[in-house]
C-alpha cells in the first residue's frame, strides 16, 4: 500500500531535549516536505526536499533541521524544542513531475512542556 | 503575496442539506487549486484538484468544486451532506509547476443529525 508514515504519532517532551520525528514514504517520490498545523493558521511549510541531499527552507524553518540522506526518509529534528513548537506535524511526499499533488502522512502531535 | 483564504471558520449544516465551503485565492497567475479533508485524528486526504480546463471538477465522496476566475474563488460543494462528512476542510493553492502549497486556515464542518 502506497503510504507516508510518521513516527511517533504522539510525543510529549520537555524544553531543550532533542528529538527526531521520522518520515518515510514507499512511493519512490523525490519530493518530501514537512508542515506544522496550528489552530487558526492552517498548515505552514517548515522545510522541503526536492531530492536526496537537497533541502530548502519553507515559511517557518526556525528551530528545525532536516536531512535527506535517502530518498524514502526525511526526518525532522528539533535540536532544542521550545513550547512554541507544540503543534501537529505532517510529512508529505510527491513525485518530482507533479510536486503540486502531495500525499500526507497521518501526523505527529508534539507537546513541549 | 500568494494566499488562499477560507472566510468561514465553522459551518454547521443538517444531514441531507446542501453544502458550500468558500475559498478565495490571490495569485499573480491562475494557480493550481486543491481541496483536502482532515477527519479527526487523521491526515489530509485529497478531495479534488483543479489545474486547467473544465472549471467544474469532480472529486471523491460526492464533492465538486467550481473555479471562478472572475471571483478568484474555488468553492467546494456537495448536494447532500452525510454525517460522516463532519471534518475540517482545507483549500490550498500552488503556482503551476511549483512545489510550495499554500493552505487556507481551514473550515470546520459540523453535521447535525
Amino acid at each position: 500500500e502506497a503510504q507516508v508514515t510518521q513516527n511517533p504519532r504522539y510525543l510529549i517532551t520537555v524544553t531543550g531535549k532533542k528529538l527526531t520525528v521520522t518520515c518515510s514514504q514507499n512511493m519512490n517520490h523525490e519530493y518530501m516536505s514537512w508542515y506544522r498545523q496550528d489552530p487558526g493558521l492552517g498548515l505552514r511549510q517548515i522545510y522541503y526536499s526536492m531530492n536526496v541531499e537537497v533541502t530548502d527552507k519553507g515559511d517557518v524553518p526556525e528551530g528545525y533541521k532536516v536531512s535527506r540522506k535517502e530518498k524514502r526518509n526525511f526526518p525532522l529534528i528539533l535540536e532544542s524544542p521550545s513550547p512554541n513548537q507544540t503543534s501537529l506535524y505532517f510529512c508529505a511526499s510527491a513525485d518530482s513531475t507533479s510536486t503540486d499533488t502531495q500525499y500526507f502522512g497521518p501526523g505527529t502531535r508534539l507537546t513541549v512542556l | 503575496a500568494q494566499s488562499v483564504t477560507q472566510p468561514d471558520i465553522h459551518i454547521t449544516v443538517s444531514e441531507g442539506a446542501s453544502l458550500e465551503l468558500r475559498c478565495n485565492y490571490s495569485y499573480g497567475a491562475t494557480p493550481y487549486l486543491f481541496w483536502y479533508v482532515q477527519s479527526p485524528g487523521q491526515g489530509l486526504q485529497l478531495l479534488l484538484k483543479y489545474f486547467s480546463g473544465d472549471t467544474l471538477v469532480q472529486g471523491i465522496k460526492g464533492f465538486e468544486a467550481e473555479f471562478k476566475r472572475s471571483q478568484s474563488s474555488f468553492n467546494l460543494r456537495k448536494p447532500s451532506v452525510h454525517w460522516s462528512d463532519a471534518a475540517e476542510y482545507f483549500c490550498a493553492g500552488v503556482t503551476g509547476g511549483g512545489n510550495k502549497l499554500t493552505f487556507g486556515t481551514g473550515t470546520q464542518l459540523k453535521v447535525e443529525l
